[in-house]
């Protein structure tokens, strides 16, 4: 009964290339989409978010798209540096009590 | 501004132990979720509250989970008796629900280890 579903566990890229981590949601009423970044040992923080009404949002290095046919959001990351290295989760907002739904994560690792 | 605290960072403790996990929000946020990260279900929620008060606790996973928050600065995660599947990071996050974007600000995490 997952709702927000990131289908990828890892994902290994080359410095200076484009990064797309995916995501995909069942629940239609999900009004907002968010993006965390997590390095070891820290909490995760917050990077880039986009609600139900667009479908792209851009934020410098990073953009994230959201096909609403498809319950489907991607974050790109571009270009790509070793210092992305982390582990991404997507998760979305149901309702006003602002409680998020997350994904399980995926590691991004880029290689110098 | 000082972040979302919380304490203590690590926690190795036997099985059957009593564990309390302690949590102090953002000053001036209305929010607090406590989180629980695994390999599997990525970061789960257990329990959240909002001005004070439970609102939703379908995500503690058995009786022996229990959560309270006295007032505004302070919320426990209290585990008893604690088992080995209890091992987990668990975060606690807070945030300020007139915020239209939804972000919500987490701690740096407990890493309870149960023997």
């Amino acid at each position: 009964d997952q709702q927000v579903k990131q289908n990828s566990p890892s994902l290994s890229v080359q410095e200076g290339r484009i990064s797309i981590l995916n995501c995909d949601y069942t629940n239609s009423m999900f009004d907002y989409f968010l993006w965390y970044k997590k390095y070891p040992a820290e909490g995760p923080t917050f990077l880039i978010s986009i609600s139900s009404i667009k479908d792209k949002n851009e934020d410098g290095r990073f953009t994230v798209f959201l096909n609403k046919s498809a319950k489907h959001l991607s974050l790109h990351i571009v270009p790509s540096q070793p210092g992305d290295s982390a582990v991404y989760f997507c998760a979305a907002r149901g309702d006003h009590t602002g409680k998020l739904i997350f994904g399980q994560g995926t590691t991004l690792q880029v290689k110098p | 501004d000082a972040g979302v605290i919380q304490s203590p960072r690590h926690e190795v403790t036997e099985m059957g132990q009593e564990v309390t996990l302690r949590c102090k929000p953002i000053s001036g946020h209305n929010s607090l979720f406590w989180y629980r990260q695994t390999m599997m279900r990525g970061l789960e929620l257990l329990i959240y509250f909002n001005n004070n008060v439970p609102i939703d606790d379908s995500g503690m996973p058995e009786d022996r989970f229990s959560a309270k928050m006295p007032n505004a600065s302070f919320s426990t995660l209290k585990i008893q008796p604690s088992e080995p599947r209890d091992s987990a990071v668990y975060f606690c996050a807070s945030s300020l629900t007139t915020r239209n974007t939804g972000e919500l600000f987490f701690g740096e995490g407990s890493r309870l280890t149960v023997l």
